[in-house]
């Protein structure tokens, strides 16, 4: 059981709009950066949001981020088949002592 | 461009200690504005975060790891180690090696990972 709660899965079509959450607590998010990786099939995780709703050079702006209180969302609009991935949200968890991963959404573009 | 390329055994006996190596190429781990990282992925599963070296040889662990982990850093060959001591097959996973940018702890290079399974 992660301490960063994601769905399982989200869907949407092509040329759509999908959000992704991801739920923790004070121990975590409220309190840090939120990061998102994008994983494909096969390969390894990929930056896609740092600081949560900054953008590293070469991600498109059709991903966004934002974070309020103890959660933060991905959003990823114009959808594209090449999107479909597994995405993770990061933080810090004081408590624990660790960093923290969400459990992954499955992103299917119908 | 950074690269991270892990290598170590693929095949670790259960008990035995599970060692990988992660070498780093266009850029360096004695850059004190980077943590050098380790993240597993068990199969079919999440990721893990395990823990990071910085160049001064001072680590972080996950607490749940903390009594099997050892990190070490090796500036002169501009690469960082894991070794994970008494495995069991709970550890049979994907490990990555990444970079952290230690002002705000984001992982921004990965390596490609490598599989490592633990079975007699």
């Amino acid at each position: 059981q992660s301490v960063l709660t994601q769905p399982p899965s989200v869907s949407a079509a092509p040329g759509q709009k999908v959000t992704i959450s991801c739920s923790g607590s004070s121990s975590n998010i409220r309190n840090n950066y939120v990061s998102w990786y994008q994983q494909l099939p096969g390969t390894a995780p990929k930056l896609l949001i740092y600081e949560n709703n900054k953008r590293p050079s070469g991600i498109p702006d059709r991903f966004s981020g934002s974070k309020s209180g103890t959660s933060a969302t991905l959003g990823i609009t114009g959808l594209q088949t090449g999107d479909e991935a597994d995405y993770y949200c990061e933080t810090w968890d004081r408590s624990l002592g660790a960093g923290v991963f969400g459990g992954g959404t499955k992103l299917t573009v119908l | 461009q950074v690269r991270l390329q892990e290598s170590g055994p693929g095949l670790v006996k259960p008990s035995q200690t599970l060692s990988l190596i992660c070498t780093v190429s266009g850029g360096s781990i004695s850059n004190g504005d980077f943590y050098w990282s380790w993240v597993r992925q068990h199969p079919e599963r999440g990721l893990e975060w395990i823990g990071y070296i910085y160049y001064t040889g001072t680590t972080y662990d996950n607490p749940s790891l903390r009594s099997r982990i050892s990190m070490s850093a090796d500036t002169s060959k501009n690469h960082f180690s894991l070794r994970l001591s008494s495995v069991t097959a709970a550890d049979t996973a994907v490990y990555y090696c990444a970079r952290i940018q230690a002002a705000a702890g984001h992982f921004d290079y990965w390596g490609q990972g490598t599989l490592v399974t633990v079975s007699s």
